[in-house]
């Protein structure tokens, strides 16, 4: 079965500071994807990232993909404390129809 | 357009009986997911449907079972319900889920099992 690690699995910082969130996975696949869950609430897809070497950026948040290491981060860059949220990877079964979530990053932003 | 909904959103039953979730995804999709979101073991496949046929099935109990109809709405139902099936029910629907396009998750509903 397909193993999805995260790290940290939390991650207290300050607003104004960057740090990398880290999604490592144990079988060859070219899809992973990168959700934000607020407490209480259901799962917002950040981004999608279907090939080697992609990387996408929306805002304060990066992620990339490096297919060959099994291995895709996600950058924050400046923080705010309106990132203050859960951070799950999902990676993609790689016949498909499937995905396997990562264990979840608990982000604190503090003033 | 209208996003993913799921009914109902909060759900007390008792241990032994039966429960069915119901899932109505976007407009046009045609693939839906369901996953069970718990403390302890976090976010766990449950089953994928596409037009109407169960495609890949996650590592639960024969208790968990699901459908999907014409419509593309799906349900899926708990027989003989254990305390620990207390968690959140998310679904997922997306154009295809084999093809790279994004999973659009509803609110999910929590069941509680006393």
């Amino acid at each position: 079965e397909l193993k999805v690690e995260q790290n940290p699995l939390f991650l207290s910082m300050q607003e104004g500071k960057n740090y990398t969130i880290y999604c490592n996975y144990s079988t060859t696949s070219d899809r992973l994807y990168w959700y934000r869950q607020d407490p209480g609430k259901s799962l917002e897809s950040l981004f999608v990232l279907l090939s080697n070497g992609a990387v996408k950026q929306e805002g304060r948040l990066m992620a990339s993909l490096d297919t060959k290491a099994r291995l895709s981060t996600l950058h924050i860059t400046a923080a705010v404390h309106d990132l203050s949220a859960t951070y799950f990877c999902a990676v993609e079964k790689p016949t498909g129809n499937q995905f396997y979530f990562g264990t979840g990053t608990s982000l604190t932003v503090i003033p | 357009k209208a996003g993913v909904t799921q009914t109902p959103r909060y759900l007390i039953k008792t241990r032994g009986q039966q429960v069915t979730l119901s899932c109505s995804p976007i407009s046009g999709h045609r693939s839906v997911s369901w996953y069970q979101q718990t403390p302890g073991q976090g976010l766990q496949f449950l089953f994928e449907y596409f037009s109407e046929t169960q495609r890949n099935k996650g590592n639960f109990p024969g208790r968990f079972s699901g459908r999907q109809f014409s419509n593309s709405r799906s349900e899926m139902n708990v027989s003989t319900l254990e305390l620990g099936d207390s968690a959140l029910y998310l679904c997922a629907s997306s154009l295809d889920l084999s093809g790279g396009y994004e999973q659009y998750f509803g609110p999910g509903t929590r069941l509680t099992v006393t």
